[in-house]
């Protein structure tokens, strides 16, 4: 298994340009995540899913769109890109359907995606 | 809201060592998780350690153990036998059971320096 995987793993944008960020996940897991890294900060959930169809806003969402149509996909659409938004971005998943199992709910990361707007 | 704090923003210890790393939170939950995770300069986010918040059981994972203290609202990473490897920023996360998608509420990380 490939686990969680993220494209691209860096990126300058300009103000206002748009891009798509990717995650697929090989684990077969339900539930997605989207956060960002500040520097010197923890992770800020931005957007969530819960499974194909199904997503929801997170602390941080303004700014960005997510969809997920495929249990394995889920992108973060950056529109109008600000220099706010100059952070690393880690896509996550997990598996949260059976509570006996010793592994239901742990979150695996991507590598994290470096995004610079200037 | 939950809250999770780490207090200390950095800390060293010497190759072979034991460190304990500190977190608290402020919760109303009753069942809920907690984690260890490691972030290496190469910034991948590594899963440490987790404990369930119905077992009074410390959870242990080879040289890494909490001490998880539920009354306290305390989840402290000690981490034995330090190794060159070790040296990472260590985030303290919180999870509310299977509510609001599962999420994590992270800390602000404390910066862990092994020392040869």
């Amino acid at each position: 298994n490939a686990g969680v995987t993220q494209t691209p793993k860096f990126r300058i944008l300009k103000i206002g340009q748009s891009m798509t960020l990717q995650c697929t996940q090989d684990m077969n897991h339900n539930y997605m995540y989207w956060y960002r890294q500040d520097p010197g900060m923890g992770l800020k959930l931005i957007y969530y899913s819960v499974g194909a169809g199904i997503t929801d806003k997170g602390e941080v969402p303004n700014g960005y769109n997510v969809s997920r149509s495929t249990t394995e996909d889920f992108p973060l659409r950056l529109e109008l890109a600000a220099p706010s938004q100059t952070s690393v971005y880690f896509c996550a998943s997990s598996y949260s359907m059976d509570p006996g199992l010793a592994d239901t709910d742990t979150q695996y990361f991507g590598p994290g995606t470096r995004l610079t707007v200037l | 809201a939950q809250t999770v704090t780490q207090s200390q923003p950095e800390m060293s210890v010497q190759e072979a060592e034991t460190v304990t790393l500190s977190c608290t939170y402020d919760t109303s939950e009753n069942n809920y998780y907690l984690f260890w995770y490691k972030q290496p300069p190469s910034r991948q986010m590594i899963l440490v350690i987790r404990q369930e918040a119905y077992k009074q059981q410390n959870a242990t994972e080879n040289r890494f153990s909490v001490n998880f203290q539920k009354a306290a609202k305390s989840f402290s990473l000690k981490i034995s036998d330090s190794q060159l490897g070790d040296t990472a920023m260590y985030f303290c996360a919180f999870m509310k059971l299977r509510t609001s998608g599962s999420r994590l509420t992270f800390g602000e990380g404390t910066q862990l320096t092994v020392n040869p």
